[in-house]
């Protein structure tokens, strides 16, 4: 059975450099989350997508962040310009969308080291 | 501010023996809390998941107490095993769980054989 499925799984870049982290989430799952793992840290939300509303971008800590969602499947989270601090595990996650209890199911993430 | 807190940092027991992982929240609005099992190198895995109109929910050895007034869930794992070693996350959640999830910071699990 798929599940959440991310890419690269490890990505190893320059201070400065642009990243590109890619999600495949659950056939059929209209919700799409993105988290952040920082080492010894818990996950952190950066940006929610459900169906066709427009996202909740409230966890992105700054303007170098973003994320789309094409077609409301394949989504992307995008770090420009990258930052030490960027370091981290970028985790995304799906579920079946605006009902109750509905889990999320996690990819393994993505494990970005900026150098 | 830290919405949801928990404890212990770190956790050890020995096989057969119950571990107990405490979680806290100040948000009176959540209304969906689960319970995430994490593996090395692996994603979150839920594990299970307690909505506030119920005082415990058992799955297999896991159990959820919920302490509404208190604002205090918990995770049981009885009989631990060797296998349950990992790192186990307490969250909260508004809109029955279709929206973002608030972490507790994570608890390190070992049980030796």
């Amino acid at each position: 059975g798929a599940g959440v499925s991310q890419s690269p799984s490890n990505k190893v870049t320059e201070k400065g450099k642009d990243v590109e982290l890619r999600c495949d989430p659950i056939s059929g799952h209209t919700a799409l989350y993105w988290y952040r793992q920082s080492l010894g840290q818990g996950l952190e939300f950066l940006i929610y997508f459900q169906g066709n509303s427009a996202p909740d971008k409230s966890g992105l800590p700054s303007d170098r962040f973003s994320a789309e969602r094409t077609g409301g499947s394949v989504s992307t989270l995008t770090i420009q310009r990258t930052q030490q601090e960027d370091s981290a595990v970028y985790l995304c996650a799906s579920s079946l969308g605006q009902s109750s209890n509905q889990p999320q199911h996690f990819g393994d993430g993505t494990r970005l080291s900026i150098l | 501010q830290q919405q949801v807190k928990q404890s212990p940092q770190s956790l050890i027991v020995q096989k057969g023996g119950i571990s107990i992982i405490n979680c806290a929240y100040e948000n009176t609005a959540f209304d969906y809390f689960p319970w995430y099992q994490q593996f090395p190198g692996k994603g979150p895995a839920l594990l299970i998941a307690i909505r506030p109109d119920v005082s415990e929910k058992k799955e297999g050895r896991f159990t959820i107490s919920f302490n509404k007034s208190a604002k205090q869930f918990s995770l049981h794992i009885m009989d631990s095993q060797p296998g349950d070693s990992a790192t186990y996350f307490c969250a909260a959640s508004i809109g029955g769980g279709s929206e973002k999830l608030v972490f507790g910071k994570g608890t390190k699990l070992t049980v030796n054989p």
